[in-house]
């Protein structure tokens, strides 16, 4: 079975402090995904990577950044993080080319105060 | 602009009968459907999909069904257990194989 996990499955953190989201996957997935998910909205693609060192803009980018320097591992930075940043933080992975279905991690829900 | 739509936030259904949960979307380049469910607290997991040259797709009480016409798709569940209570989400996959997102629908299943 594939596994995605996720560093904490619940974080607050204060206005304007850098915050790290982790994300691993065991099953040697090229394609990782980071969404956020806010009620009435369904889930928004924030960044996205193909393979190692690369990385994609998604829909809402804006205050996000990502690193992937290994291929099972995709971070997700707050670089300041903002009361509008609070929300649920989904990452996903899928093989590439292949089967379009996304495994998701438990999903980290972050409080930003 | 929103091209995958899930127009019901929520449905209550008794248990034992059909739920049919639905989903509109705008752009005809989509080539694959897929509906996942999720719980509170946890990741969305894959539930069924249809290619777009489908029109009917089934596995076990799960059915999708995709109008191309009317770039309508829906998803039936019978009969409806209470373990069915969860959020679906409807998603679409786009020529760049990233999948858009509707909303969402809360499945409520009363005893």
């Amino acid at each position: 079975d594939v596994k995605v996990t996720q560093s904490s499955r619940y974080l607050v953190k204060r206005t304007g402090e850098k915050v790290f989201l982790e994300c691993v996957q065991d099953m040697d997935h090229e394609n990782m995904f980071w969404y956020r998910q806010d009620p009435g909205l369904g889930l928004r693609l924030i960044y996205f990577s193909y393979d190692v060192k690369m990385k994609e803009k998604g829909d809402i980018p804006e205050g996000y950044s990502v690193s992937r320097e290994k291929k099972e591992r995709f971070s997700l930075i707050l670089e300041s993080a903002s009361t509008n940043q609070t929300s649920m933080y989904l990452c996903a992975s899928s093989l590439h080319g292949g089967p379009y279905e996304q495994y998701f991690g438990p999903g980290t829900r972050l409080t930003v105060t | 602009d929103q091209q995958v739509k899930q127009n019901s936030p929520s449905l209550s259904v008794q248990e034992g009968r059909i739920s049919i949960l639905n989903c509109d979307y705008t752009n005809s380049m989509f080539d694959y459907f897929l509906w996942y469910k999720k719980y509170p607290a946890e990741g969305p997991t894959f539930l069924i999909s249809i290619s777009s040259i489908k029109d009917k797709n089934e596995d076990g009480r799960f059915t999708v069904f995709l109008n191309k016409s009317a770039k309508h798709l829906s998803l039936h569940i019978v009969p409806s257990q209470p373990g069915d209570s969860a959020v679906y989400f409807c998603a679409a996959r786009d020529s760049n194989y990233q999948l858009i997102w509707g909303a969402g629908t809360k499945l409520i299943i009363k005893p």
